[in-house]
């Protein structure tokens, strides 16, 4: 069965620290894996990963993918209270495009 | 940029009715997803299409019907309301369905079926 898990579901933290958000994936013709960050309404994009070891980087987040432990994971140093968000893993696979969601990890950045 | 836009923003429905949601996109986007998000599930796709005229089933389709009668947009539709349809809805659209280009989503209809 094709499964994405992110850990930890929920974390506090506080500003100006760093955290590491996990996904883990388990699917048949996997083709590339995604983040979005989702406050109140529509999760937004932040980063497509195709290769392993390659990082992507946008201001302070960053992300990479490891397909041979099938993994990636997203940082995001120097905390502010606007990254408090629930951050979406998820993986296309097969065709179409379907993407196959984690169950996300809600964030909370303390002042 | 209007982007992707979903119709109606709420509902509340009673067990049993029927009705419609809409999406709609202004980039001119082959593929097109629905998905319903409940608590500590995550999205899960309904259905999706690659194209006008074209629909196919998700991972959770049943007690829902799609229709893509025009590029722009895609309808999703309960036949017959069930309280366990009671979710948070999304649409979204990419321009490829290879895996090379992100999916842009709508704002989301919250629907409760009491």
């Amino acid at each position: 069965e094709d499964k994405v898990v992110q850990s930890p579901l929920s974390l506090v933290v506080h500003e100006g620290d760093t955290v590491t958000l996990n996904c883990s994936y388990e699917v048949t013709n996997f083709r590339s894996l995604l983040w979005y960050k989702q406050e109140k309404k529509a999760p937004t994009f932040l980063f497509m990963l195709t290769s392993s070891g390659i990082e992507k980087k946008s201001g302070r987040l960053s992300s990479i993918l490891d397909k041979k432990e099938l993994f990636s994971i997203l940082n995001i140093t120097a905390t502010q209270t606007g990254d408090s968000a629930v951050y979406l893993c998820a993986v296309v696979y097969n065709q179409g495009g379907k993407l196959i969601f984690g169950q996300g990890t809600e964030l909370s950045v303390k002042p | 940029n209007a982007g992707v836009t979903q119709t109606p923003k709420f509902r509340v429905l009673k067990t049993g009715q029927s009705m419609t949601l809409l999406c709609a996109q202004d980039m001119n986007h082959e593929y097109m997803y629905w998905y319903r998000q409940d608590p500590g599930m995550g999205l899960r796709l309904i259905h999706y299409s690659v194209g006008e005229g074209t629909t196919a089933k998700g991972e959770v389709p049943d007690g829902y019907n799609v229709s893509r009668l025009k590029k722009q947009n895609f309808l999703l539709g309960l036949e017959s309301a069930a309280p366990s349809q009671t979710s948070v809805y999304f649409c979204a659209s990419s321009y490829s369905g290879s895996g090379n280009q992100p999916q842009h989503f709508g704002d989301g209809t919250r629907l409760s079926i009491l």
